[in-house]
Order: structure tokens, then C-alpha cells, then sequence
């Protein structure tokens, strides 16, 4: 059972348009969600969070939108740029007990977006 | 770079074999948690602990195990190696809840 799902496994986007990536989940206990980047071989990049509380975070380029009533997340990125070019992942996490296993995240499968010149 | 260290970055070993993999938190992070990425699985939680307790675990077998010092370091060890454990090992750190970052990973090749 995969409760968070990111259904589009690829994305391509002309340099300076819009990125829109998106992610969905299935376990309303979720309240935490985060987006990563990632390069094979290398470790996930820390891109931008939203708390299940906001439904709008933004970061420089980097802007994430929470719909909880759909269970859905997206990060848009404007305006794409070619170095953009990478796996996302979207993460989530529920409250644990004692309130400190928040880095117990869930994933998506992730999507390869390619942003071309 | 996510000022989280693991070492070594890769790593061959024969079925039946032990190894150890070493992360390095971020300074002041107090948590450390570990996932496994394999190709069929992708980013799987594998264990948590905070200051030098276990706080939770996930899909983690028992041939697995794992333990934070208390200079707050963290080693994961893998016994009796499979060929289905080769996969990238990432450990994590974290202070508060909006800042989980990442190492570079340990590359783990069992043949």
C-alpha cells in the first residue's frame, strides 16, 4: 500500500516556464510534507516543507501548495531552470508518540523532471 | 553539502559478510534516522534514534541493526549479506521537524 504516490514518473518543461510537480497521499495522518531533489548516487536535497496547518509555503523560486481536503501537494517551480533537472520526491510524516519521530518519512517514487534550454 | 557524513561511500562485500556504516549528524542535530534505496523499493525508513535512543523503527530487518553513540554518531550494521541487500544507505539528521537532511549515502554492492 503506497500512501504517497506521485503518479507522473517524468516531466519535461522549457527553461523559464513553469515546473509543476505533483504528489498525493492516502493517510490523513500525515501532517507534516516535504520535497526533495535528488541526483543518482547522491543524497536528497532538502527543497522546501509544508506543515498540514498552511496550505501555501513559499521559497524563492521554490513554492509548495497543501489541498488536505484532496490529500494533495504540489511544488511549482518558477521559473524552471535547466540545473532544475533531477528526481523530486515528496516525503510525508505523521505525529509519532513523544512527538520526535517526525524524520520518519514517508516517500513518493518520485518524478525526473527535465527543464530543457 | 548537507553537513551530514557517512562513510565509506562505497562499499563491495560477499554474501554472508558483515558491514558497518557510519554517519555523522549534522552539528546539533540530535536525531539520526537511516533509509535503504534499493531500485524495486525506493527510499525506505529503516530506524531512528534520538540522542542515543531508539525511537522508531521501519521496515528494518533483524539481520540489521543500528545504535547512536553518545557523541551523537550513528552506525548501522549489516550481517549475514545478501544479494538483495545491495542498495544505496542514507542516513539523516535533524533538529527540528522542518530541517531532515540528508547525507551523501553509502553505496553497498553484495556479491
Amino acid at each position: 500500500d503506497q500512501q504517497v504516490k506521485q503518479n507522473s514518473p517524468s516531466l519535461s518543461v522549457q527553461e523559464g516556464r513553469i515546473s509543476i510537480l505533483n504528489c498525493d497521499y492516502t493517510n490523513s495522518m500525515f501532517d507534516y510534507f516535504l520535497w526533495y531533489k535528488k541526483y543518482p548516487a547522491e543524497g536528497p536535497t532538502f527543497l522546501i516543507s509544508i506543515s498540514s496547518i498552511k496550505d501555501k509555503n513559499e521559497d524563492g523560486r521554490f513554492t509548495v501548495f497543501l489541498n488536505k481536503s484532496a490529500k494533495h501537494l504540489s511544488l511549482h517551480i518558477v521559473p524552471s531552470q535547466p540545473g532544475d533537472s533531477a528526481v523530486y520526491f515528496c516525503a510525508a510524516s505523521a505525529p509519532s508518540a513523544g512527538g520526535t519521530s517526525y524524520g520518519k518519512l514517508t516517500f513518493g517514487q518520485g518524478t525526473i523532471l527535465t527543464v530543457h534550454p | 553539502d548537507s553537513g551530514v557524513t557517512q562513510t565509506p561511500k562505497h562499499l563491495i562485500t560477499a554474501t554472508g559478510q558483515r558491514v558497518t556504516l557510519r554517519c555523522s549528524p549534522r552539528s546539533g542535530d540530535l536525531s539520526v534516522y537511516w533509509y535503504q534505496q534499493s531500485l524495486d523499493q525506493g527510499l525506505q525508513f529503516l530506524i531512528h534514534y534520538y540522542n542515543g535512543e531508539e525511537r522508531a523503527k521501519g521496515n528494518i530487518l533483524e539481520r540489521f541493526s543500528a545504535q547512536q553513540f553518545p557523541d551523537l554518531h550513528s552506525e548501522l550494521n549489516l550481517s549475514s549479506l545478501e544479494l538483495g541487500d545491495s542498495a544505496l544507505y542514507f542516513c539523516a539528521s535533524s533538529h527540528i521537524r522542518n530541517t531532515i537532511y540528508f547525507g551523501e549515502g553509502s553505496w553497498l554492492t553484495v556479491v
